[in-house]
């Protein structure tokens, strides 16, 4: 068990420019998660998958955010036409996918992406 | 409106002591509720859970109560060590419409400084 993994750790990017991360999921995890948190706040969702489908979003989530998990493996979230509002951490995590009244699934975190919008 | 609320922003204690972190919640939805410790430029980590049919767990030094009535839960650390030192966020999560729970509403967190 590796944990999650977030790449890159950093990224310093100009209004205007696109800017792609990417999560690793600890193996065997269904589902998947990205959250976003600014400064003085609790993380926020933003979306999830269970496997490769893309099951919710949040309306944090604008039309210039997408997010990808081919073949159920890694995820990719990409911001088009970055603006400074974008600038947050970007934080991923994964579980493994227990459903139902009283079962519990934790979240596991990755060390998630900075993202500085100059 | 916030649905997961730490009221205290920081939290200061001295080595050995007892602390104590609190955390509201307003939605009855909530079933089960997780507490994670996060340093800086770090991701949060996952410290300790607890599911609504419960009302204590604890793991080692770190027990979280749960009173449903009062939709209050907490987290004791005893004894505190200055490695504890870091911000502690409480979260929640319930069975949503659909009947499946994912995801989890954060409180703003709670700056806990365990001096030596």
């Amino acid at each position: 068990d590796t944990g999650v993994s977030q790449n890159p750790r950093h990224k310093i990017t100009k209004r205007g420019q696109n800017v792609t991360f990417r999560c690793d999921p600890i193996s065997e995890h269904n589902r998947l998660y990205w959250y976003r948190q600014t400064l003085g706040q609790g993380p926020e969702f933003l979306t999830y998958f269970q496997n490769e489908a893309q099951l919710e979003k949040s309306r944090l989530l604008s039309d210039r955010f997408s997010a990808e998990r081919p073949k159920g493996s890694f995820s990719t979230l990409e911001i088009q036409r970055t603006e400074q509002g974008d600038s947050a951490m970007y934080l991923c995590a994964s579980s493994r996918g227990l459903a139902g009244v009283g079962t519990t699934d934790t979240q596991y975190f990755g060390p998630g992406t900075r993202l500085t919008v100059l | 409106d916030q649905q997961v609320k730490q009221n205290s922003p920081s939290l200061s204690v001295q080595e050995g002591r007892i602390s104590i972190l609190n955390c509201d919640y307003t939605n009855s939805m909530f079933d089960y509720f997780l507490w994670y410790k996060k340093y800086p430029a770090e991701g949060p980590t996952f410290l300790i859970s607890i599911s609504s049919i419960k009302d204590k767990n604890e793991d080692g030094r770190f027990t979280v109560f749960l009173n449903k009535s009062a939709k209050h839960l907490s987290l004791h650390i005893v004894p505190s060590q200055p490695g504890d030192s870091a911000v502690y966020f409480c979260a929640a999560n319930g069975v949503n419409s659909g009947g499946s729970n994912y995801k989890l509403t954060f409180g703003k967190g709670t700056l806990l400084t365990v001096n030596p």
